[in-house]
């Protein structure tokens, strides 16, 4: 089977600039989470999706957005780019039987 | 809140030698989990082992074992017989919900770079 895929696996962008994140779940998996790791530091929680509807969000501001779809595949929006939003944008997928999250390789996201 | 402290930036161990990750937590949650990630270079999160508060038992996965001390609010992780392919980041996290909630978004710490050395 397999696993949690993200596209692209680099970005480079401007500041000011938006950008979207993908992300497909693991087949089977209806709970998408967002995870910005910036470099040395472990990830932050960004934002839980269920079944389409939010179920948990980080202290993130508002620049960032997300959504899930039908096929329980997501999308990580960040608006209006800051420096400070260079990071590894990771995504995980789980199933509501288990805590266990399992994660994508990541997107890399340089802002210059 | 929930917190999570690794106190150790960076580790050594000898090829084929045990090493110990230390990791310690602060929540008021009377429920709540803990789980180790190894990351490579790559940058994927691999999960290794997962411990509930309400566990009767240390968890364990081949290799890999908790020592999860309640009372001192501990979790460390255990790797035995450490090999080459174990250099790579390690972080402990904490759920900071749980499947009723449906909030299940993980808490990290700041990782603890282990070199395994031949």
């Amino acid at each position: 089977d397999a696993g949690v895929t993200q596209s692209p696996t680099h970005l480079i962008k401007t500041r000011g600039q938006q950008v979207t994140l993908r992300c497909s779940p693991i087949s089977g998996h209806k709970s998408v989470s967002w995870y910005q790791q910036v470099l040395g530091q472990g990830p932050q929680f960004i934002f839980q999706y269920y079944e389409k509807e939010e179920r948990g969000r980080g202290n993130f501001p508002d620049r960032f957005s997300a959504r899930q779809f039908p096929n329980y595949s997501s999308e990580l929006n960040v608006n209006a780019l800051l420096l400070g939003d260079s990071a590894l944008y990771l995504c995980a997928s789980s199933t509501d039987r288990s805590y266990e999250q399992y994660f994508g390789p990541g997107t890399r996201l340089t802002v210059t | 809140a929930q917190k999570i402290t690794q106190t150790q930036p960076g580790m050594f161990v000898q090829e084929k030698e045990a090493v110990t990750l230390d990791c310690t937590y602060d929540t008021s949650d009377p429920s709540y989990g803990l789980f180790w990630y190894k990351q490579p270079s790559s940058g994927e999160m691999i999960f290794l082992i997962y411990q509930g508060s309400y566990d009767q038992q240390n968890a364990t996965e081949g290799r890999y074992s908790l020592n999860f001390q309640k009372a001192r609010k501990s979790a460390n992780l255990v790797i035995s017989a450490s090999q080459l392919g174990d250099s790579a980041m390690y972080f402990c996290a904490m759920r900071g919900g749980g499947l009723k909630t449906g909030a299940n978004n993980l808490f990290f710490g700041t990782g603890t770079r282990l070199t395994v050395i031949p």
